[in-house]
């Protein structure tokens, strides 16, 4: 099973500051089948990247995905008051797919 | 814009089976992979598995022996059971649908969530 670990656990930031999110997993994942995930509280998760680096559906540019192998990034390049959250990275190239545990971005 | 949502019981007693179906509107349950995933109160995402439309399933081994999840195309839903329940089971269990009909592929339509809680 490939495993997955976010860092850091909790961000604090500023409108309008840059977030950068890793993801980093303990063996290769397979043709970067990395997606990364924005769920708000009481809400069901949301895609925002897929494949690594494309942005799903109505995605805003200001969030991008880079990485391969085994470390990926989510940068959210400036916060708006919208983007606090907690974001999750999942691999879907090996069975199971899996989560990290993911990552809260709060206000600061 | 498909839509998904979860049904079924909130409440279950230690050992008994979890039953949820998950109803398709706004496209056909053909010709993509479906999934379950589930989120203990205040923690992260578990994925429990997936069916494709023909009926071929794959699921998480750490619920393996305790996991069904069954596909009726002619209602346009699809079901999990997950059996002899305990309170580890307590959580939001959302269905998903696949962005493709690939294995691989990532989870762009999500339900809403059905809070189950087990409890004697």
């Amino acid at each position: 099973e490939i495993v997955l670990t976010q860092s850091p656990g909790t961000l604090s930031l500023s409108p309008g500051e840059r977030a950068t999110l890793s993801c980093r997993a303990n063996q290769s994942v397979s043709s970067s089948y990395l997606a990364w995930y924005q769920q708000k509280p009481g809400q069901a998760p949301r895609l925002l990247i897929y494949g690594a680096s494309s942005r799903a559906t109505g995605i805003p540019d200001r969030f991008s995905g880079s990485g391969s192998g085994t470390d990926f990034t989510l940068t959210i390049s400036r916060l708006e008051p919208e983007d606090f959250a907690v974001y999750y990275c999942q691999q879907y190239g090996s069975s199971p797919w899996t989560f990290g545990q993911g990552t809260k971005v709060e206000i600061k | 814009q498909v839509q998904l949502q979860e049904s079924g019981p909130g409440l279950l007693k230690p050992s008994e089976t979890l039953s949820l179906t998950c109803s398709v509107s706004g496209g056909s349950i053909s010709s993509y992979y479906w999934s379950w995933i589930r989120q203990p109160p205040g923690k992260g995402l578990e994925w429990i598995g997936f069916i494709y439309y023909t009926g071929s399933t794959n699921y998480n081994p750490s619920l393996e022996s305790r996991v069904t999840i069954s596909v009726d195309t002619s209602k346009n839903q699809f079901s999990l059971k997950l059996t002899s329940v305990t309170a580890a089971d307590t959580a939001v269990y959302y269905c998903a649908r696949a962005s493709s009909g690939s294995y691989h592929a990532p989870l762009p339509h999500w339900g809403q969530g059905t809070l189950v809680t087990v409890s004697s």
